[in-house]
Order: C-alpha cells, then sequence, then structure tokens
C-alpha cells in the first residue's frame, strides 16, 4: 500500500536558521509528490509539486527516488513560513486520489 | 470567485443523529473530495467524485454517504453519527484528477458525543 510518513509531528527552528522538513513515501512505481501548506487561519493549499522543479516562497523539494524521499528545503527561515505542512503522494494506480502524509508544524521563533 | 465552500462551519451531534456536510465550487472542476483531518493521522481520503455521475470510495468510507448532486456540488452524509467520526472535514476540487492542484474549503469540525 502507498504510504506517506513526516516523521517530525512538531518542528521549531530560529528566523534566519535553514529548515529541512522530511517526507519519506512508500510506493514500487513512479510517484507523483506535492507538498501543501495551512498557515493559521488559511485553508489548505499547495505550496509545489516535484514535476515542477520549481521554487515557491523560498522553499525547493526534490525527489530522491534511491531514499524514496521528498524533503522540503529552505536555506533561511522567516517567521511567515510557521504552518503545518504536510506531504502528499499521488500514485498512477490511484489516479484520483492523493495519499497524505501526517504533517509538520512548523514554528519560526524570532 | 468564492473557490469551495463548505456548511456549516461548525455541528455538534449526538450519537445516532444524522446530517448532510454540503460542498460547493464554482471553479467548473470535474473532480471533488471529501476528507477527514484527524491529529496525528493527517488527511485521509473518505470519498471522491472523478466527474459528474459518478462516486468512489477512498480510504475510510465506512459510515459515509456521497451524493455528485451535479457539477458543482458534493455532499456527504453520516447517517447515524458515532463519536469515531469527531473530525474536521474537507472538502476539495480540482480541474480533473489527473495530479493537477487540489482546491480546499475552509472545513467543518464536527463533534459527536
Amino acid at each position: 500500500a502507498q504510504r506517506v510518513t513526516q516523521p517530525e509531528k512538531l518542528l521549531s527552528v530560529f528566523k534566519g536558521a535553514p529548515v529541512e522538513l522530511k517526507c519519506n513515501y512508500s510506493y514500487s512505481g513512479s510517484p507523483e509528490l506535492f507538498w501543501y501548506v495551512q498557515y493559521s487561519r488559511q485553508r489548505l493549499q499547495l505550496l509545489l509539486r516535484h514535476i515542477s522543479r520549481e521554487s515557491i516562497k523560498g522553499f525547493t523539494a526534490d525527489l530522491n527516488k534511491g531514499e524514496t524521499s521528498f524533503h522540503l528545503k529552505k536555506p533561511f527561515a522567516q517567521e511567515e513560513d510557521s504552518a503545518m505542512y504536510y506531504c502528499a503522494l499521488r500514485t498512477i494506480q490511484g489516479a484520483q486520489k492523493l495519499v497524505f502524509g501526517q504533517g509538520t508544524r512548523l514554528t519560526i521563533n524570532p | 470567485n468564492a473557490g469551495v465552500t463548505q456548511t456549516p462551519k461548525f455541528q455538534v451531534l449526538k450519537t445516532g443523529q444524522s446530517m448532510t456536510l454540503q460542498c460547493a465550487q464554482d471553479m467548473n472542476h470535474n473532480s471533488m473530495y471529501w476528507y477527514r483531518q484527524d491529529p496525528g493521522m493527517g488527511l485521509r481520503l473518505i470519498y471522491y467524485s472523478a466527474s459528474e455521475g459518478t462516486t468512489d470510495k477512498g480510504e475510510v468510507p465506512n459510515g459515509y454517504n456521497v451524493s455528485r448532486l451535479n457539477k458543482r456540488e458534493f455532499s456527504l452524509r453520516l447517517e447515524s453519527a458515532a463519536p469515531s467520526q469527531t473530525s474536521v472535514y474537507f472538502c476539495a476540487s480540482s480541474k480533473t484528477g489527473s495530479g493537477e492542484e487540489q482546491y480546499f474549503g475552509p472545513g467543518t469540525r464536527l463533534t459527536v458525543t
């Protein structure tokens, strides 16, 4: 079965420090990976997807098929990055479905 | 555009009561989804509708039914609520189901006592 694991429920870093949110997946085929974010009092929204290979709000994520990981990184955290982050997997078989990880609550301390 | 709207925002039910959660989107999307969000478990798909007239089970469909009333609306019904259904429910939509961005509603916080 497909699964997404985010090992850290909570992550706290200081403003200006690098941040890395971990995501590991289990799937034998070619996955599509996404990061969704939910800021306080806002809706869940797409942050980035691996096929776009773009940087959004300074965040990047690289799909590592060998390690089955899709970690989210930002070199210098900002206070407005505090939010709940979800990694999600779309499989070819489950074309309509996203499988979400448990989520990581990121807090940026001033 | 309002995007994806959900009603109600909050609801408290007694065990055994029934209710319907409403969801509508004004983006002319084909696919719609219902998720539940529980602490430590992320979002889990309950049901989805790839297109108007079709529905299919997701990861946790037991205890729920859905209706894709038309292209805009996708409702979720709890026939006999149980405390285990206490959760935050999110509706989402996407243009198609093919890996495109899903747009989420604001959520409904449901408590079953």
